[in-house]
């Protein structure tokens, strides 16, 4: 089946705007993960939802950042005010437990103007 | 805090070459730790897990806890594994920790 989608996949935004990037995970995975991974490095841990509860979100860098997964489905990380410094690339990962394979999407590439 | 470190950003090797991608790590436990994969224009992907001890397209890794050192090796370079590799542990809750990647170019 199909694989972590997230949408969209560029997003420019204007300094100061607010952004919604969007995840879907593999149908009946339990756990999803958000990630932020700047230019050049590696990827840095955001948030982390066991179904529809966020269990962890000590990766979110300020209160700008807010992430939902309301049904224990779909996933939206939202941005407000976003700043230059928040311009990255978003990845979702999803797995089907909290020990197993994360399954990682395309990612969102934001970049703040 | 953990860490994972990957000393270089590229390692550029000919086809048929020996390939080690370095990693080490700190961090207060047992870790567990994983190498993961991104070619060209895919999605992060997970290579492969110390736990299962695999072998996979030909890369092992031996977690060293005297070196900290997860090193990633291939006796043999092939053109297609030409990518970005990153090394990673798993902290609490499941979430991983990443190192900042090396870049292998396998030339023909």
């Amino acid at each position: 089946g199909a694989g972590v989608s997230q949408s969209p996949r560029y997003k420019v935004a204007k300094r100061g705007q607010d952004v919604a990037l969007r995840c879907d995970p593999i149908s009946g995975h339990v756990s999803l993960f958000w990630y932020q991974q700047a230019l050049g490095q590696g990827p840095e841990f955001l948030t982390y939802f066991q179904n529809e509860a966020q269990l962890d979100k000590s990766g979110l860098p300020s209160d700008r950042f807010f992430a939902e997964r309301p049904e224990g489905s779909v996933s939206t990380l939202k941005i407000q005010r976003t700043q230059q410094e928040d311009s990255a690339v978003y990845l979702c990962a999803s797995s089907e437990d909290r020990n197993t394979e994360a399954f990682f999407g395309q990612g969102t590439r934001l970049t703040v103007v | 805090a953990q860490r994972v470190t990957q000393p270089e950003k590229l390692l550029s090797v000919f086809k048929g070459a020996p390939v080690e991608l370095k990693c080490n790590y700190s961090y207060s436990g047992s870790p567990e730790l994983f190498w993961y994969v991104q070619y060209s224009r895919q999605r992060l992907q997970l290579l492969l897990r110390h736990i299962s001890r695999e072998s996979i397209k030909g890369f092992t890794a031996d977690l060293n806890k005297g070196e900290t050192s997860f090193h990633l090796k291939k006796p043999f370079a092939q053109e297609e594994d030409s990518a970005m590799y990153y090394c990673a542990l798993v902290e609490y809750g499941n979430k991983l920790v990443f190192g900042a990647g090396t870049i292998l170019r396998v030339k023909s």
